[in-house]
């Protein structure tokens, strides 16, 4: 089976950076994706790690450690409109099946 | 353009009644997919369609049928719903090149069963 856990909730001030971690535990992991999703609304595609290492798109980054079954994202000069959902979910190698985390509510305060 | 549309955006039905939900992408993607959304909870996979052939069958229930009448269009049927089918309904797209390939997600139905 797989398992894939993140941290349920998390609060960070506006401006800061903040780290959301992503563990997992399958066999034949292929890639792992991180999406976003605000209240109510579809998830919205931020980040895709094959290779071990950051991969960085403007105010996000996203690192992964195959050998460790780890990733984060990092989110840097945070926003009141990041106040969402992070879903971090793995493929495995010839499988369509994108597997979620449970997610992780991240609220910006002020 | 990744737009992935869905119609309608909510929908409340009865026990006894047959409805559709709609799914459409013009991006030449040939991987598509029905997942469900519990509150508070991940989505889950109940269908793949890869060249308009059913791939996957997550064991959903035959109360919902799922269509793929051509590469662009994907369709839930419904009927004889129960009330914990009310969730939110999300349809998603891939290349279908790579089956790992992203996927992009439309907005969603929302559904109530009463």
């Amino acid at each position: 089976g797989q398992n894939i856990d993140q941290p349920t909730e998390m609060t960070a001030t506006e401006g800061a950076i903040v780290q959301i971690n992503c563990t997992y535990q399958t066999s034949g992991f292929n890639g792992l994706f991180w999406y976003q999703q605000h209240a109510g609304e579809a998830p919205t595609f931020l980040s895709y790690n094959v290779l071990d290492g950051l991969e960085e798109k403007g105010r996000f980054s996203s690192f992964l450690s195959r050998s460790k079954g780890y990733s984060y994202l990092l989110l840097k000069e945070l926003q009141m409109k990041d106040s969402a959902s992070y879903l971090c979910a793995v493929t495995l190698a010839g499988s369509y099946q994108l597997t979620f985390g449970k997610g992780t509510k991240l609220s910006v305060i002020p | 353009d990744t737009e992935v549309t869905q119609t309608p955006k909510h929908l409340v039905m009865g026990m006894t009644n047959k409805k559709s939900l709609k799914c459409e992408q013009h991006m030449g993607h040939r991987a598509m997919y029905w997942y469900k959304q519990k509150a508070k909870k991940p989505p889950e996979l109940m269908f793949v369609y890869s060249y308009e052939k059913l791939s996957i069958n997550e064991s959903v229930p035959s109360r919902f049928s799922p269509e793929c009448p051509n590469s662009s269009l994907l369709n839930l049927h419904l009927h004889a719903l129960q009330p914990e089918d009310s969730a939110l309904y999300l349809c998603a797209s891939s290349s279908g090149l790579v089956r790992t390939d992203t996927q992009y997600f439309g907005p969603g139905t929302r559904l109530t069963v009463l």
